[in-house]
């Protein structure tokens, strides 16, 4: 049973760096064709795609946030974390990690909300 | 970069009927690599379709996926009162993975 969940947070104040931990069971990381999405919601709008570390180590990112967004894997412990610098109002959303087969966001945590407030 | 857009932005309609939703791409999705996902309220997205017309596990098979190239189709054959919720459809071809603004259906 795969199962993921996302753990960091709650609130962050503008300029600040947020780091996001994916905590994972059920797959590993070193698997081929496997890999790690990160998707944030803002509240009441829509889902958009951050970042994908694959197995291979390989990362995408959204060209929107490539320069603030940083993704590592740590195979042995079964985590990816995710780090966005200079944090903004506009980034408070719902962050999701999400178990990928090849590039397909197959299984999903329940979500961490971040609020960016001072 | 590929563009998704989602049509219509919200469907009302009773239970027992069928809903069609869109989602139109900006440019060829590759190997047809297009996912649909249900959202309901404080709940994360769940994979329904993917490779455009495969259904994941547990999928009803009320739900229908259909199209290719820039092209495609969310079909549900009757409406239960379960299936209302917020769509997405995501390509996962090329990055960035983008997803579609989505399709709210609610009940009329």
């Amino acid at each position: 049973q795969i199962t993921l969940k996302e753990s960091g947070p709650s609130l962050v104040k503008p300029t600040q760096t947020l780091t996001l931990t994916c905590t994972f069971s059920g797959f590993s990381l070193s698997t081929s064709a496997v890999g790690v999405a990160w998707i944030r919601q803002p509240p009441g709008k829509a889902l958009e795609w951050l970042a994908l570390i694959y197995w291979d180590d390989v990362t995408h990112y959204s060209p929107f946030l490539k320069s603030r967004l940083t993704l590592t894997k740590d195979t042995s412990k079964n985590h990816v974390v995710l780090t966005m610098t200079n944090m903004d109002p506009v980034d408070t959303a719902t962050y999701y990690c999400a178990h990928t087969s090849g590039w397909l966001p197959d299984f999903w945590g329940q979500g961490t909300l971040v609020t960016v407030s001072s | 970069e590929i563009v998704l857009t989602q049509s219509p932005g919200t469907l009302s309609l009773s239970p027992g009927e069928r809903a069609t939703l869109s989602c139109r791409a900006s440019q060829s999705v590759g190997m047809n690599y297009l996912g649909w996902y249900q959202q309901k309220p404080g709940q994360a997205p769940r994979l329904l379709i993917y490779n455009a017309f495969s259904r994941a596990t547990g999928c009803p098979d009320r739900f229908i996926g259909s199209g290719s190239g820039t092209d495609f189709n969310l079909t549900i054959s009757r409406l239960e009162p379960e299936d209302f919720a917020v769509y997405y459809c995501q390509q996962y071809a090329t990055s960035p993975c983008a997803f579609g603004q989505g399709t709210k259906v609610e009940i009329k």
